[in-house]
């Protein structure tokens, strides 16, 4: 009964290879997003769906592609990895507009790019 | 440009005692802003929040205070206990409520 959940868990793989994390709720909320938290455990937002429609596109790479085949869903694709990209991607739920803005994060995957 | 600055990497507190974790903010717009803890290899779970018409708000051993003209908020843990060793991050959103800015944590040991 994990209310965010992702996977994998762990990702080592090679430069210049594509790979996908998943990310699946089950709280119903309506808002998904993705943070990149990096070597300097800074936490920052990439992209953020409302009902399955992208609203925020922070500054990331096109390399970088978010897909929400539902509400519950919202998934990360990158190609062509690149060294810089090692950091721990975590995906996040809110209710959405309006009331209390908490969000709930699923437990991360560490992405590591040899 | 970090927009949520955490200036204490780490703070070490006795058992019992209060643990004050700080945090500044640049961006006036911010109207709601959160702490979230965060153990080792899990994601951060929502603690606290407090809106911008308040200045402070209290759940249990956690309060959260704030001061809009220093663009300044604390949380105070009081009676601090070791399950509250983690990592802490506050977090803050503007009107749209869509988008969140995170410091980058202070790190909180709590000594038996």
């Amino acid at each position: 009964d994990t209310a965010v959940s992702q996977t994998p868990k762990y990702l080592v793989t090679q430069m210049g290879n594509d790979k996908s994390i998943k990310c699946e709720q089950n709280l119903g909320h309506d808002t998904m997003y993705w943070y990149k938290q990096d070597s300097k455990k800074f936490l920052k937002i990439m992209f953020s769906y409302n009902n399955k429609e992208l609203i925020i596109n922070e500054t990331v790479p096109n390399r970088f592609s978010p897909k929400s085949p539902d509400k519950a869903h919202l998934n990360l694709h990158i190609n062509s990895l690149e060294l810089g990209d090692s950091a721990v991607y975590f995906c996040a739920s809110s209710p959405g507009s309006g009331g209390a803005r908490e969000q709930f994060f699923g437990p991360g995957t560490r992405l590591t790019v040899l | 440009d970090q927009q949520v600055k955490q200036n204490s990497p780490s703070l070490s507190v006795q058992e019992g005692r209060i643990s004050i974790l700080n945090c500044d903010y640049t961006n006036s717009m911010f109207d709601y802003f959160l702490w979230y803890k965060k153990y080792p290899a899990e994601g951060p779970t929502f603690l606290i929040s407090i809106s911008s018409i308040k200045d402070k708000n209290e759940d249990g051993r956690f309060t959260v205070f704030l001061n809009k003209s220093a663009k300044h908020l604390s949380l105070h843990i009081v009676p601090s206990q070791p399950g509250d060793s983690a990592v802490y991050f506050c977090a803050a959103s503007g009107n749209t409520g869509n988008q969140f800015y995170f410091g980058t944590g202070t790190s909180l040991t709590v000594i038996p």
